[in-house]
């Protein structure tokens, strides 16, 4: 199956800095995810990017797709960005997919 | 309506108990997924349904039984289950090409 790394694994930063989350995946894949998992579980769909580049706010992403990986940016860092940062990849099958999760980047922002 | 709604939000049960896990979504999803997550660990998949039909099963031990009665609900159903099955237990829909999932809110449960 598909290896997906996630690094780095844990992330402290304090309120207002910037910070680059990567994904590095061992195969092509048409399906990209990042998520943010809050303290209660909730895995917070933040952006579907196969490839290209994305922004929503002060969340930003990139997937090289060629070159296997993808970048989020959090930029201006606030205590509710705290959670868990997880990358997803699936290739697309008609029988549905199956989404494979890196180990994920655990992100504490300090006030 | 862009959510996939799990009940229960906690569910605390036996080892000789049976329980549900319902996971109901409107947004005319083809495909419908459980995920198992431990503690400080990514979601790791189950079960995969496709049109209703169960199209992967990520050998799953058989006191975890899947059930997709339409194309809105999924029901995962629970009997004899052990300690170590306590996780929080993740819904997910897609279209069946996806352009992404969207997943629920989990049922974290306990087995004691």
């Amino acid at each position: 199956g598909i290896q997906v790394e996630q690094s780095p694994p844990d992330l402290i930063l304090q309120e207002g800095a910037n910070s680059t989350l990567r994904c590095n995946f061992s195969d092509s894949v048409n399906n990209l995810q990042w998520f943010h998992q809050n303290p209660w579980g909730q895995l917070i769909n933040l952006f579907y990017i196969p490839s290209g580049t994305k922004q929503n706010g002060r969340l930003s992403a990139t997937t090289v797709a060629t070159e296997r990986y993808s970048l989020l940016y959090i930029s201006s860092s606030q205590t509710t960005d705290s959670g868990v940062y997880f990358c997803a990849v699936a290739r697309i099958k008609a029988a549905g997919n199956k989404l494979t999760f890196g180990g994920g980047t655990r992100v504490l922002v300090k006030p | 309506d862009t959510e996939v709604t799990q009940t229960p939000k906690h569910l605390v049960m036996g080892m000789t108990n049976k329980k549900s896990l319902k996971c109901e979504q409107h947004m005319g999803h083809r495909a419908m997924y459980w995920y198992k997550q431990k503690a400080k660990k990514p979601p790791e998949l189950m079960f995969v349904y496709s049109y209703e039909k169960l199209s992967i099963n990520e050998s799953v031990p058989s006191r975890f039984s899947p059930e997709c009665p339409n194309s809105s609900l999924l029901n995962l159903h629970l009997h004899a289950l052990q300690p170590e099955d306590s996780a929080l237990y993740l819904c997910a829909s897609s279209q069946v090409v996806s352009r992404g999932y969207t997943f629920g809110s989990g049922t974290r449960l306990t087995v004691v």
